[in-house]
């Protein structure tokens, strides 16, 4: 069974402290690792896709990696319009299915100004 | 604009009564899924569809029911089987294998 587990659950940073958020999965067969950010009240915003180790993708301020064993999202020099909860899910070879999703529980992400 | 409409944004029922929750997309994706999502939980898969007129049971499935009848509506219904449903749904879309999916703006169900 897949697993995904995300670090911290809470992040509070000054405008401008840039840090990482911690995504550790388990699966069988990497098919992707997917970023998602979600706003109070509303569905989740697609970010990123990753497929292989040593992959990066970025979107303004943010970045993210992949190991084979984890993905981070580096956030640099952040501002209080990225406060969310970040989402990360993985798909895999497990089930025989091509689209199911595996979440974590998120990263909530508070900057103050 | 292409995207996924949920409806109602909120919706209220007592107990014991089905209800059923709108999803359409006009992306002309293949796969539909629906998930709930619980305060501090992540997103749990309750049924998804990679195409037309059939559909699988996710993770959470017992008292929710769906039809994939058109390729853009995937509607779910909530019968009084499902012992806790007060929750947020979200529908997402996905073009085919191996993509991304996107979700709708979301259902908050309250049920009293």
């Amino acid at each position: 069974e897949d697993q995904v587990t995300q670090s911290p659950e809470a992040l509070r940073l000054q405008e401008g402290e840039s840090s990482s958020l911690n995504c550790s999965y388990t699966v069988s067969g990497l098919r992707g690792l997917f970023w998602y950010r979600q706003d109070p009240g509303k569905g989740p915003e697609f970010l990123f896709t990753l497929y292989s180790a040593g992959e990066e993708k970025e979107k303004e301020r943010l970045k993210a990696t992949l190991t084979k064993k984890e993905s981070f999202l580096h956030i640099t020099a952040p501002k209080p319009e990225d406060s969310a909860t970040y989402l990360c899910a993985v798909r895999s070879n497990s089930g025989g299915s091509n689209y199911k999703l595996t979440f974590g529980k998120g990263t909530l992400l508070t900057v103050n100004p | 604009d292409g995207g996924i409409t949920q409806s109602p944004k909120y919706l209220f029922r007592k107990e014991g009564q089905n209800v059923t929750l709108s999803c359409e997309q006009n992306l002309n994706h293949d796969a539909m899924y629906w998930y709930r999502q619980d305060p501090g939980q992540g997103l749990r898969l309750i049924y998804y569809s990679q195409i037309v007129n059939d559909f699988q049971k996710g993770d959470i499935a017992e008292g929710y029911s769906v039809s994939r009848e058109k390729k853009e509506s995937f509607p779910l219904t909530v019968t009084s089987a499902q012992k806790n449903p007060t929750a947020f749904y979200l529908c997402a879309s996905q073009r085919g294998t191996g993509y991304e999916q996107y979700f709708g703006p979301g259902t908050r169900l309250t049920v009293t």
